[in-house]
């Protein structure tokens, strides 16, 4: 099955650090979502960015695509001990289902 | 606006025992979904529901798991007769339409022992 897969699958940095994850997945997009699962809770959306944009912003998180290479990359800045999460992506092609990968394990150590 | 929200958060069941699992999506939101992550892998996509029809029940991985959502409301997922490998997490999430985030609930963590 087509899954976007995140790299790395564990990051731990110090808090202000920048941390960047990247995702990469195999067929055409609509768009591409980030979210953010702390544990024991749901996954909490953070940027949809669709398959004509090349750049988003929302705070401290920039994202990018690349269609080209099919990947992504989440960049999050000044990073805190609150950002320690799990973080996935997930492509949506055609419409009814978003395809998620494993993640990446962020730990922010203050 | 409420959240989605799944019932209960935590399933300790033993093998060949049925478990039914609930989800209340966001009111309004006609698309519902439901996902499952094992052992820390992927979150897998089991089934889509828009309004009270099965959209798209691929996922499902075999006739032991029923979904319905009667009326277009609140959905419910059984598992029947349980299995070791069904342990997991299973998340519902709803939209309002095709590509716009997906809101997702604290999910439901099943142990089958």
């Amino acid at each position: 099955s087509q899954q976007g897969e995140e790299d790395p699958q564990a990051l731990s940095i110090q808090e202000g650090e920048n941390a960047t994850m990247n995702c990469s997945y195999k067929t055409s997009i609509n768009n591409l979502q980030w979210y953010r699962q702390n544990s024991g809770r749901g996954l909490v959306h953070l940027i949809l960015i669709r398959s004509n944009e090349r750049e988003k912003h929302s705070g401290r998180l920039r994202v990018t695509l690349d269609t080209s290479k099919k990947s992504s990359s989440l960049l999050i800045t000044a990073s805190r001990a609150a950002d320690t999460a799990s973080y996935f992506c997930a492509e949506e092609t055609s419409g009814s289902r978003l395809t998620f990968g494993e993640g990446t394990q962020l730990t922010v150590n203050p | 606006e409420a959240g989605v929200t799944q019932f209960p958060s935590h399933s300790v069941i033993e093998k060949g025992q049925t478990v039914t699992l609930r989800c209340d999506p966001i009111s309004g939101h006609d698309n519902l979904y439901w996902y499952r992550r094992v052992m820390g892998k992927e979150i897998k996509f089991l089934l889509h529901f828009v309004k009270e029809s099965k959209q798209d029940e691929s996922g499902m991985p075999n006739n032991r798991f029923l979904a319905e959502r009667t009326g277009g409301t609140y959905s419910t997922l059984k598992v029947q007769p349980a299995e070791l490998e069904d342990s997991g997490v299973y998340f519902c999430a709803s939209r309002v339409g095709f590509y716009s985030p997906l809101h997702f609930g604290n999910g439901t963590r099943l142990t089958v022992t």
